[in-house]
């Protein structure tokens, strides 16, 4: 049964740790999304992928995080330094376009204290 | 004016009444509607998939799409205590990223 795959499923942190979130995209998805949902906000987009090429990272942060895809089988999202307002579930989805039916990992929670 | 609108809840229902989900929207270059389901520390799970507007069906599930009015809709049928979850509705124009509402918590008691 093909899933995305997401590590860690949680982190506790302290206060300007660094943190790397992975993820594995379904095998032969060509798009890739990093999504951070808090409940204040929802489903934020954070960083958008295709054909590993990013696209769309206007909803990120640039200060502190990053997003990259070194192969086809990997994404990550980093954030250096951490802060407590990051506390949040980081969601990565893989899709086929054309509709970017995007298909979600279960997400990392991620507590900065 | 917020591009996707969507009634947070809680929508509360006893087990075996129709339900109704509506999302608004604003961007005309949507052109493909889901629905996902969300239950409680899972990620989102892709429920409905829809281009045209129209009307799609799969099993308690109905999807409807208006694009003049721009309104969208998800009907369950025989609601279920299994169907208490958030629904999301999401969207996507074809040359940017899904685009996706807050959320509508909905709770079926048996």
């Amino acid at each position: 049964d093909a899933r995305v795959t997401q590590t860690p499923r949680h982190k506790v942190t302290e206060m300007g740790q660094e943190v790397t979130m992975r993820c594995q995209p379904i095998l032969g998805h060509n798009t890739v999304f990093w999504y951070r949902q808090t409940m204040m906000q929802g489903l934020e987009l954070l960083a958008y992928f295709r054909n590993r090429a990013p696209l769309d990272d206007s909803g990120m942060p640039k200060d502190r995080f990053s997003a990259e895809m070194p192969d086809a089988t990997l994404a990550t999202l980093k954030i250096q330094p951490s802060e407590p307002r990051d506390s949040a579930v980081y969601f990565c989805a893989s899709g086929l376009e054309p509709g970017a039916r995007a298909f979600f990992g279960q997400g990392t929670r991620l507590t900065v204290v | 004016q917020k591009e996707v609108e969507q009634d947070p809840g809680p929508l509360s229902v006893p087990e075996g009444a129709i339900v109704s989900l509506n999302c608004t929207y604003s961007n005309s270059a949507f052109q493909y509607f889901m629905w996902y389901r969300q239950y409680s520390r899972k990620g989102p799970e892709l429920l409905m998939y829809t281009y045209s507007s129209g009307n799609k069906e799969d099993g308690r599930f109905t999807a409807q799409v208006d694009k003049s009015s721009k309104y969208i809709s998800l009907f369950i049928r025989d609601s279920q205590p299994s169907d208490s979850a958030t629904y999301l509705c999401a969207f996507y124009s074809g040359y940017s990223t899904l685009t996706f509402g807050k959320g509508t918590m909905l709770l079926v008691s048996p």
